[in-house]
Parts: C-alpha cells; sequence; structure tokens
C-alpha cells in the first residue's frame, strides 16, 4: 500500500519569506510518480508538477523548486519569495505504474495549508 | 477550452435519500476519476473509469456507492441512503489517457455535498 506524509499541518509566513513544503513517501514499488497540487480558496485542485522515481533531479519553475530524494524518500516543495496569492493548501501525492489497469490512482497527503501574511 | 464541470456545485439532503452527482470531464479523456475530500479523512480515491474497461471501484467506501460512465464521457455518481458521514466535498478528473500513472489529473471544482 502506499502512503504519503505532510507532516505540516498549516504553515504561516510573512510575504517575500522563503518557506518549504514537506512531503514524505512509502511505497513498495520501483516505479512511481509524485505530484504537487494546490487548492487556492475556490477549491479547484491546480497541477504543479509531476516527477517519476527514476529522475531525481530537481527542478525549479520561477519562484517554485522542487527536491527529490530517493534515499529519504521525500519530495519537498520550496516556494521562494512568497506572495499572498502563494496562500492555498498544497497536497502531495503518489502513483504507481500500473502495467495492467492503466490508471493512476492518486493518493493524497493530508495537505498542507500555507498562510502568507503582509 | 472547456475544463472538468461538475453539476450541482453544492447538494444539501436529507439522512436516507439518494443523490447523483454528475461530472463532465474534458472531452476527449478516457481517463475518469472519482475522490472525495473530507476533513477526516483528507482526500480519498473512490472509483476510476478508463474507455470501455470494467471501473475500478476498490475505493468505494461502501455498496450504498456506485458510478457509471455512460459513452466513455458523462459520469454520475450515485449514493444511496445518504448518511451523515457521506457529507464531503466529490471531485471529479479526468486525464488524456490513464497511461499507467504517469499522467498529470484534471480536477473539477467539486460537489459539496450535505447530509441532514
Amino acid at each position: 500500500a502506499q502512503k504519503v506524509t505532510q507532516a505540516q499541518t498549516e504553515i504561516s509566513v510573512v510575504e517575500k519569506e522563503d518557506v518549504t513544503l514537506d512531503c514524505v513517501y512509502e511505497t513498495r514499488d520501483t516505479t512511481y510518480y509524485l505530484f504537487w497540487y494546490k487548492q487556492p480558496p475556490s477549491g479547484e485542485l491546480v497541477f504543479l508538477i509531476r516527477r517519476n522515481s527514476f529522475d531525481e533531479q530537481n527542478e525549479i519553475s520561477g519562484r517554485y523548486s522542487w527536491n527529490f530524494q530517493k534515499s529519504t524518500s521525500s519530495f519537498n516543495f520550496t516556494i521562494t519569495a512568497s506572495q499572498v496569492v502563494d496562500s492555498a493548501v498544497y497536497f502531495c501525492a503518489l502513483s504507481i505504474y500500473e502495467l495492467t489497469g492503466g490508471g493512476n490512482k492518486l493518493t493524497f497527503g493530508t495537505g498542507t495549508q500555507l498562510k502568507v501574511e503582509l | 477550452g472547456a475544463g472538468v464541470s461538475q453539476s450541482p456545485s453544492n447538494k444539501v439532503t436529507e439522512k436516507g435519500k439518494d443523490v447523483e452527482l454528475r461530472c463532465d470531464p474534458i472531452s476527449g479523456h478516457t481517463a475518469l476519476y472519482w475522490y472525495r475530500q473530507s476533513l477526516g479523512q483528507g482526500l480519498e480515491f473512490l472509483i476510476y473509469f478508463q474507455g470501455n474497461s470494467a471501473p475500478d471501484k476498490s475505493g468505494l467506501p461502501s455498496d450504498r456507492f456506485s458510478a457509471e460512465r455512460t459513452g466513455g464521457s458523462v459520469s454520475t455518481l450515485t449514493i444511496q441512503r445518504t448518511q451523515q458521514e457521506d457529507s464531503a466535498v466529490y471531485l471529479c478528473a479526468s486525464s488524456p489517457r490513464g497511461d499507467r500513472g504517469r499522467e498529470e489529473q484534471f480536477f473539477g471544482p467539486g460537489t459539496r455535498l450535505t447530509v441532514l
């Protein structure tokens, strides 16, 4: 069975601070995919990034960066110079490669509520 | 292009009644998913449809829950004899092919169900 843990329930920062959201996952599968989704107050989940288990390169997209470390089963997300618009709930999720069936059921963490204040 | 749409956006019902929630996936997407988001359980997978294959129902919490997908497009999630613990936001998502785990999913705005 898969499990995703986001130990930080809520984080509050002041605008322009950097913030890192932690994600730790568990799976026995060797091929899997990790995702981050953002859920703003409007409620709709928005895809941010996908990583496969064979690609440990860190990725940077504007103010966002992701650090994937298989050795610690972690896939952390950093926002640099946070802004009020970053306030949302952020979910880390995992799906496994399915040879048959073909779907990707996502196993989600419990989410981290990020509040960015002026 | 249009995203995933869900209706109704809000549904209030009395305990014991049946409810139907509708999802219109992105046109051309063959994979469709239902999830439930509740305070106590977080985001949970419910059911998955891929083309004409038999659905993966492994996440349905009880036999009061069922779903169908007609014509490979629109899907309806039905909850019979609703209970208060069914109160949650029901999210629908779609993806182009399912693609064995690797695809991003596009989520709809959800239906907030309240069972009184």
